[in-house]
């Protein structure tokens, strides 16, 4: 079973929109949300994160939204650029865990001129 | 900063064949990682390392053996390609056991199964 669950599966949004990306888990006890971004032909690199005390957290253009009763998050990134265009991972984490994140499918972002 | 390198970047084996997949990092982490990376299905972890010599099976451990030489290398290896099967397998490392600590990733080794 998909213990964390992402939507949309793709997304194209216009420069200078706010795109949204949606994250969803099942384990109530996760307690750590980092958001990886990964271009083609590289790895992951972690974008931004969020632990399960907080309900927001931004950096820059971006902001994670976190509610913790329904078990959903959502990545916005403001002011879309082309250079957001990349896959966008959503990912989740027991503390105690020894950093075992569990990932969603993952949402990818294409931000036209 | 550090590097994470694996080796090789393209991996073109036979069906049945056994295929070792190579990971370096010069971040002198403590954790490293393999995970294997499907169209439409994100990362899903195979093995995990938390010091030299140990070994941690993940979700997908089955059809496949690693090691832990030492502290910057870890090495994947599948035991019998399937098929037909296509994939990246990424390499990745973190501080420490426990916590919120950022994962490194490698750029992964493609993976085409004749």
């Amino acid at each position: 079973q998909q213990q964390v669950r992402q939507s949309p599966q793709s997304l194209t949004v216009w420069e200078g929109e706010t795109a949204i990306l949606n994250c969803s888990y099942e384990n109530s006890a996760f307690d750590y949300f980092p958001w990886y971004q990964q271009f083609p032909g590289e790895g992951p690199a972690l974008l931004i994160s969020i632990l399960s005390v907080s309900d927001k957290k931004e950096d820059g253009r971006f902001t994670i939204f976190f509610n913790k009763r329904e078990k959903k998050l959502s990545l916005h990134i403001a002011d879309s650029q082309p250079g957001d265009s990349a896959t966008y991972f959503c990912a989740a984490m027991l503390s105690g865990s020894f950093n075992k994140l569990t990932f969603g499918a993952g949402t990818r972002l294409a931000v036209c001129p | 900063g550090g590097i994470i390198t694996q080796t090789p970047k393209f991996l073109i084996g036979q069906e049945g064949q056994k295929l070792t997949l190579k990971c370096q990092q010069n971040f002198n982490h403590d954790t490293m990682y393999w995970y294997r990376q499907d169209s439409g299905k994100g990362l899903r972890l195979i093995y995990y390392s938390i010091t030299e010599n140990d070994l941690q099976k993940g979700d997908l451990s089955e059809g496949y053996d690693a090691s832990r030489e030492k502290k910057s290398s870890f090495s994947l290896t599948v035991t019998s390609a399937q098929k037909n099967e296509m994939a990246v397998f990424l390499c990745a490392s973190s501080i420490q056991l426990g916590g919120q600590n950022e994962q490194y990733f490698g750029p992964g080794t493609r993976l085409t199964v004749l």
